[in-house]
């Protein structure tokens, strides 16, 4: 099974704050990558699949780059709907994984 | 309105079985693979198990194989997880997803709010 490490597990950050968080696959994927956001006792939802593309109606303060066992995703400027916790997940081969999730906390 | 609405959680017995339901609306059902994802009570996501458009494959994470099956009515748009021999650790919020329309790049763009499964004495 391919394993997906995220990190870090949880950052403290302030609105307006720039943030970044790491994927790493436990073998190349190349681009099957994908990005999840959730909010207390809610379902996940869609950011970014393929590395870099974003969902529609995603706002535009997020992207997200890399490809082979790296991945980054990226809040240009973090705003208060976005303290959630994120998830990566690899489509390369089933079993279909996750990471083990960042928590975006309000500093 | 686009949406995917699960039922059939409850409390179980270890050893027991329990059959989930996902009523999917507003886009074509049979277009689409579709997938049950579970999370853990503070947990972080696991999928659990995906079927095509047409029914004719069907995938599973080996903590299910042999225990789950994945099933769809296309004729009644709803998906189906048939779970046997439970286990405590299959206590989970169990979430309905629609894969992408392409099959060969699979990711979640459409989810259920969920259903909560206990396995528990």
């Amino acid at each position: 099974d391919i394993q997906m490490t995220q990190s870090p597990s949880s950052l403290s950050a302030s609105v307006g704050d720039r943030v970044s968080i790491t994927c790493r696959a436990s073998q190349s994927i190349t681009t099957y990558l994908n990005w999840y956001q959730q909010k207390p006792g809610k379902a996940p939802k869609l950011l970014i699949y393929a590395a870099s593309t974003l969902q529609s109606g995603v706002p535009s303060r997020f992207s997200g780059r890399g490809s082979g066992t790296d991945f980054t995703l990226t809040i240009s400027s973090l705003q208060p709907e976005d303290f959630a916790t994120y998830y990566c997940q690899q489509s390369y081969r089933t079993p279909l994984t996750f990471g083990g999730g960042t928590k975006v906390e309000i500093k | 309105e686009v949406q995917l609405l699960e039922s059939g959680g409850g409390l179980v017995q270890p050893g027991g079985s329990l059959r989930l339901s996902c009523a999917a609306s507003g886009f074509t059902f049979s277009s689409y693979a579709m997938s049950w994802v579970r999370q853990a009570p503070g947990k972080g996501l696991e999928w659990v198990s995906a079927i095509s458009g047409s029914g004719g494959s069907t995938y599973y994470a080996d903590s299910v194989k042999g225990r789950f099956t994945i099933s769809r009515d296309n004729s009644k748009n709803t998906l189906y997880l048939q779970m046997n021999s439970l286990r405590a650790e299959d206590t989970a919020v169990y979430y309905c997803a629609k894969n992408s329309p392409n099959e060969d790049y699979w990711y979640f763009d459409l989810w259920g709010r969920g259903t909560l499964v206990t396995v528990s004495s």
